[in-house]
């Protein structure tokens, strides 16, 4: 089955220490996206990559950092750098239908930081 | 810039009621329209789209059209489930970068039997 797979569903991490959450697609999607999903405030872009080797910042980059190094494979890391990293993780892929991409979402992470 | 307004939930009907969930944006140019379910626990999945004025996006029984003129992309459902019972997301391309979404807050459905 295609699709985008995340690990692990839930994270637990102590203040101050870097964690990297895992996203996977054989989708064979050309760009993949990272959001962070608080209550009340929807979605928001942390970075997004449209091509391998590279990557743009979103909305709330500041301590976020990606790498792009395979077209299936988009991990990011929470650094100690991120003021209020918990949230909900969720990573997406998407091709190109006509004049839009449509975005197909991976079932998130929940990092939860004591 | 670009936006979009939901409508504030939870929205609490009875099986089998009738469903709005009012979505409004702003934009330059002619965005495509999104709604996106995500179900407790779960990531979002696409539930509609349109792309171009008047056009109607459906699917599982839910609507939206694409009213540019009152730059509406309302969901309606003529009988909601108590499956149907999700957060429901309306969302916007950025005119500027079409490989960027823009969502709104999202509205809690909650539907008893």
């Amino acid at each position: 089955d295609g699709g985008i797979t995340q690990s692990p569903k839930y994270l637990f991490r102590k203040e101050g220490q870097n964690v990297t959450l895992s996203c996977e697609q054989n989708l064979n999607h050309d760009a993949m996206y990272w959001y962070r999903q608080d209550p009340g405030q929807g979605l928001r872009l942390i970075y997004y990559s449209q091509i391998v080797n590279d990557f743009q910042k979103g909305d709330i980059a500041e301590g976020y950092s990606v790498s792009r190094e395979k077209k299936e494979s988009f991990p990011l890391t929470v650094t100690s750098a991120q003021k209020n990293p918990t949230a909900f993780y969720l990573c997406a892929s998407s091709v190109r239908e006509g004049p839009y991409n449509e975005q197909f979402f991976g079932p998130g992470t929940r990092l939860t930081v004591l | 810039g670009n936006s979009v307004t939901q409508m504030e939930g939870p929205v609490t009907l009875s099986e089998e009621a009738f469903l709005t969930i009012n979505c409004t944006y702003t934009a330059t140019g002619y965005p495509s329209l999104f709604w996106y379910v995500q179900y407790p626990g779960e990531g979002l999945q696409l539930l509609l789209k349109a792309t171009k004025a008047d056009d109607k996006g459906s699917n599982k029984g839910f609507e939206a059209t694409y009213r540019k003129e009152t730059t509406s992309f309302h969901l309606e459902k003529g009988s909601v489930q108590v499956s149907d019972s999700a957060v429901y997301f309306c969302a916007l391309t950025d005119v500027y970068n079409t490989d960027k979404l823009i969502f709104g807050t999202g509205t809690r459905l909650q539907v008893f039997p």
